[in-house]
């Protein structure tokens, strides 16, 4: 059973950067697999940010490319999003989760709630 | 705008089947590209219901069946339960966004 666990501050001031991290436990970051990031703003649906591979490679929604990064840290076992330039609309439930069977994200965490708030 | 549609919200009775659509594209669905769905109950994260248009995972009830044809594809539940009163998402490749597409999401009412 895999499990992915996110961490971050809760609250960001508008114009600065959200940093958050995921761990991963019960599998391993550096096996064949993709590994995403999703947000769903308050009240409204899912949105694809972007993913990245055991090797490093990344994808990023083209909406919120220019303000994206995701990393691997394959010594701790997880992987982070750093999305910079934040406003209010970047409020959302943020969840991390695996690209498994099928390229469908099998696996997911409990998702954490960034507020864009000064 | 979503790149999938789906509709707002769908109902039912207890024991009733229902059906959720998912209209796509030429650069989505239509390309081949497999369909997922989730279930999100209230206040917690997606579970995957569907993978691979059709397949469903350990442990998901096989009330729940998935199909695709064409630039679209539908998710089937049978026997209605409260249980199931939830949020649905649909979600394929999109080969324009270079990566992955998400339905608006429906909500199904038991009623």
């Amino acid at each position: 059973q895999v499990l992915l666990q996110e961490s971050g501050p809760g609250l960001v001031k508008p114009s600065g950067t959200l940093s958050l991290t995921c761990a991963v436990s019960g599998g391993s970051i550096s096996s064949a697999n993709w590994w995403t990031w999703v947000r769903q703003p308050p009240g409204k649906g899912l949105e694809w940010i972007g993913e990245i591979y055991h090797s490093g490679s990344t994808s990023y929604n083209p909406s919120l490319k220019s303000r994206v990064t995701i990393s691997l840290d394959k010594s701790k076992n997880q992987f982070s999003l750093r999305l910079t330039s934040v406003t209010a609309a970047d409020t959302a439930v943020y969840y991390c989760a695996r690209v498994g069977v099928a390229a469908a994200n099998d696996y997911w965490g409990q998702g954490i709630l960034v507020t864009v708030s000064s | 705008q979503s790149v999938l549609t789906q509709p707002p919200s769908v109902s039912g009775a207890p024991g009733q089947r229902v059906t959720i659509s998912c209209t796509g594209s030429s650069s989505n669905i239509g390309a081949g590209y497999d369909v997922h769905w989730y279930q999100q109950l209230p206040g917690t994260a997606p579970k995957l219901l569907i993978y691979g248009n059709s397949n469903r995972p350990s442990g998901v009830p096989d009330r729940f069946s998935g199909s695709k044809s064409g630039t679209s594809a539908s998710l089937a539940i049978t026997g209605l339960q409260a249980e199931d009163e939830a949020d649905y998402y649909c979600q394929a490749y999109d080969s324009r966004l270079s990566g992955s597409a998400f339905g608006g999401g429906t909500k199904l009412t038991v009623l």
